[in-house]
């Protein structure tokens, strides 16, 4: 376990709706960094924040958004959501310091 | 572009049995590059991180080797185990670019009896 937890652990939503996910970052790490995961591919970057901004953006169009809290839990929010959306979305929290990323279970949404 | 390509794309062996897995990249400015295991629906968990500076490292039965120069990547599994079955993903890390890691599509290993 990597004290990274995600929520839900699935969603299924329809074409055009917005969804919000949840990533809980292990103790002490105050970045997190949220990847895009199609069946069989590699994740995909889409963006990290460090203390409550954004730090560094894939190439994810603008419906993709993010929050981190106060916290450091962070939630990746996707609006007019397509069918090429479906995918395991995973979150990783890390310190600035090091470069450890410690990745959730991941949240496995389905777009129909 | 920056790319991380791996080789095979699927293996498959038998318990006890060693194995290599490749990664070549075209990521410049290089940070580090990892290697990550996954299991099937769960998030990667990381094996080793290698800065340039790093020929080898070990992580119990899994040794990475990084050769810089050529922009590649091995990563070598000993007496493997059924519960080495997973995808084994290598990860380079651009430097100074906001911690993007840029991920090869992964080698899905199979152990079997």
């Amino acid at each position: 376990e990597t004290g990274v937890t995600q929520s839900p652990t699935h969603l299924i939503k329809t074409r055009g709706q917005q969804v919000t996910l949840r990533c809980s970052s292990q103790s002490g790490h105050n970045t997190v960094s949220w990847y895009q995961q199609a069946l069989g591919q590699g994740p995909q970057f889409i963006f990290q924040y460090y203390r409550e901004e954004e730090n560094g953006r894939g190439n994810f169009p603008p419906r993709f958004s993010g929050l981190q809290f106060p916290n450091y839990s962070s939630e990746l929010n996707v609006n007019a959501l397509e069918l090429d959306d479906s995918a395991l979305y995973l979150c990783a929290s890390s310190s600035l310091l090091r470069r450890e990323q410690y990745f959730g279970p991941g949240t496995r949404l389905t777009v129909t | 572009k920056n790319q991380v390509e791996q080789s095979p794309q699927s293996l498959i062996i038998l318990e006890g049995k060693n194995c290599t897995l490749q990664c070549n990249y075209t990521v410049s400015p290089f940070s580090n590059l990892r290697w990550y295991k996954q299991d099937t629906g769960r998030g990667p968990v990381s094996l080793t991180i290698m800065t340039f500076s790093e020929n080898t490292k070990s992580n119990g039965r899994y040794t990475a080797t990084l050769d810089a120069d050529t922009k590649q990547s091995s990563l070598h599994i000993t007496a493997s185990q059924l519960s080495d079955s997973a995808s084994y993903i290598c990860v380079v890390e651009a430097y100074n670019q906001g911690g993007k890691l840029i991920f090869g599509q992964g080698t899905e290993l199979s152990v079997k009896p």
